[in-house]
């Protein structure tokens, strides 16, 4: 069975640096994708960024990366000059790609301080 | 395009009853999927819906049931509640044809407190 853990509950950041959250997965599928997904106060689940496994590229969007080390079964995401906007609960999150179900992580918390 | 809506947004049940909860996706999409998020079990999988079929199932007991009707909406069902129940109930949407790994939209959810 697939699994994602997320070994971070909580992280904090000042306003304007940057962060890593870590994920690491367990698959023995080839074909497969990987998610971080953000969930504010608000509750609403929103994609931050998606990684195709089959793509040596790692995926980047606006302040948001990733590193996606396939050979280690490791996708972490970067998010580099931290607004507080920021601040919400992180989930990683992995699915293949011939089922839609997607399997998250147990999450991180970022507080972003000024 | 308007958003995945969810309704109730808000419930208090008492154990023993039932539920229903409704999801309508985004216009165009097809594929309704349900999870559970709780604090001791964080976010779970429940069920997928596509052209009023089921087409995946999570780990959960049969009382919890879904159905697609025609318009892509979507509603799942819990009966017998009890108070392991309560939970925040996420529905998520998107295109769902086989063979593409598109966006899946989620909506705000449905808070079930089972008293």
């Amino acid at each position: 069975a697939q699994t994602v853990t997320q070994s971070q509950p909580e992280m904090s950041v000042q306003e304007a640096e940057t962060v890593t959250l870590s994920c690491t997965y367990d698959t023995s599928e080839s074909d497969y994708y990987l998610f971080w997904y953000k969930q504010p106060p608000s509750r609403q689940m929103i994609l931050v960024i998606r990684q195709e496994a089959y793509k040596q590229q790692n995926a980047t969007e606006n302040r948001f990366s990733v590193n996606f080390q396939k050979a280690a079964k490791s996708f972490s995401l970067k998010i580099s000059d931290s607004q507080l906007g920021d601040a919400a609960m992180y989930f990683c999150a992995y699915r293949t790609g011939t089922a839609s179900k997607l399997t998250f992580g147990t999450g991180t918390r970022l507080q972003v301080t000024l | 395009k308007a958003g995945v809506t969810q309704t109730p947004r808000y419930l208090i049940k008492t154990r023993g009853q039932q539920v229903t909860l409704s999801c309508s996706p985004i216009s165009g999409h097809r594929s309704v999927s349900w999870y559970q998020q709780t604090p001791g079990q964080g976010l779970q999988f429940l069920f997928e819906y596509f052209s009023e079929t089921q087409r995946n199932k999570g780990n959960f007991p049969g009382r919890f049931s879904g159905r697609q009707f025609s318009n892509s909406r979507s509603e799942m069902n819990v009966s017998t509640l009890e108070l392991g129940d309560s939970a925040l109930y996420l529905c998520a949407s998107s295109i769902g044809l086989a063979g593409s790994v598109d966006e899946q939209f989620f909506g705000p959810g449905t808070r079930l407190t089972v008293l």
